[in-house]
């Protein structure tokens, strides 16, 4: 039972253009949000997050999405450098809970 | 990532032979995690720590035993390694608050 789907595994983006990935959580218990990016052989590192009373969090090139009537995230990143190029999670928590419980990951490749 | 390390980073195990991972931080953060990735399942959590002799199940537990006898220390113990506990390994530290899982680089572990 997949809680958190990111359903496209692989994105391909022009350096300078915006990515947009996205992710879909099922349970509407969930109210906190995070965004992972990882490189290869190093582990994940935390990049940005949202509340659920909250419907957009920035942080400089990354912005973060959230519609809870559709159960839905995205982030933005604009514009995409090279450097941006790895995998990224989305994970979700509920309130009080120590579980995250993370999404299946889509690699995003920045094309010079 | 500074402050956590995890040892061993590569281990080849033979099946139905007991195994040990070991996670050592220096941030003195009350909370620490257990979670194995693997392909087309994101990172999922074995067993968490919350504290000194406390610990708890997570979503894929079986198979796994956890030990915090210290604070630094949080080890993840294989009784009898299977194929199927073939996996990247990843230990991650939190002080408090939603924000601030601190990965460590990973234990990419191989059952033959």
């Amino acid at each position: 039972d997949q809680q958190v789907k990111q359903n496209s595994p692989s994105l391909s983006v022009q350096e300078g253009r915006i990515s947009i990935l996205n992710c879909d959580y099922t349970n509407s218990m969930f109210d906190y949000f995070l965004w992972y990016k990882k490189y290869p052989a190093e582990g994940p590192t935390f990049l940005i997050s949202i509340s659920s009373i909250k419907d957009k969090n920035e942080d400089g090139r990354f912005t973060v999405f959230l519609n809870k009537s559709a159960k839905h995230l995205s982030l933005h990143i604009v514009p995409s450098q090279p450097g941006d190029s790895a995998v990224y999670f989305c994970a979700a928590r509920k309130f009080g809970n120590e579980k995250l419980t993370f999404g299946t990951g889509t690699r995003l490749t920045i094309i010079p | 990532d500074a402050g956590i390390t995890q040892s061993p980073r590569h281990k080849v195990t033979e099946t139905g032979t007991p195994v040990t991972l070991r996670c050592h931080q220096t941030e003195n953060h009350r909370y620490m995690y257990w979670y194995r990735q693997d392909p087309g399942h994101g990172l999922r959590l074995i067993h968490y720590s919350y504290g000194v002799k406390d610990t708890d199940k997570g979503e894929v537990s079986d198979g796994y035993s956890v030990s915090r006898s210290k604070t630094e220390d949080f080890l993840l113990t294989l009784e009898s390694a299977t194929s199927s506990q073939t996996s990247v390994y990843f230990c991650a530290i939190r002080a408090g608050g939603a924000d601030g899982y601190t990965f460590g680089s990973g234990t990419r572990l191989t059952v033959v």
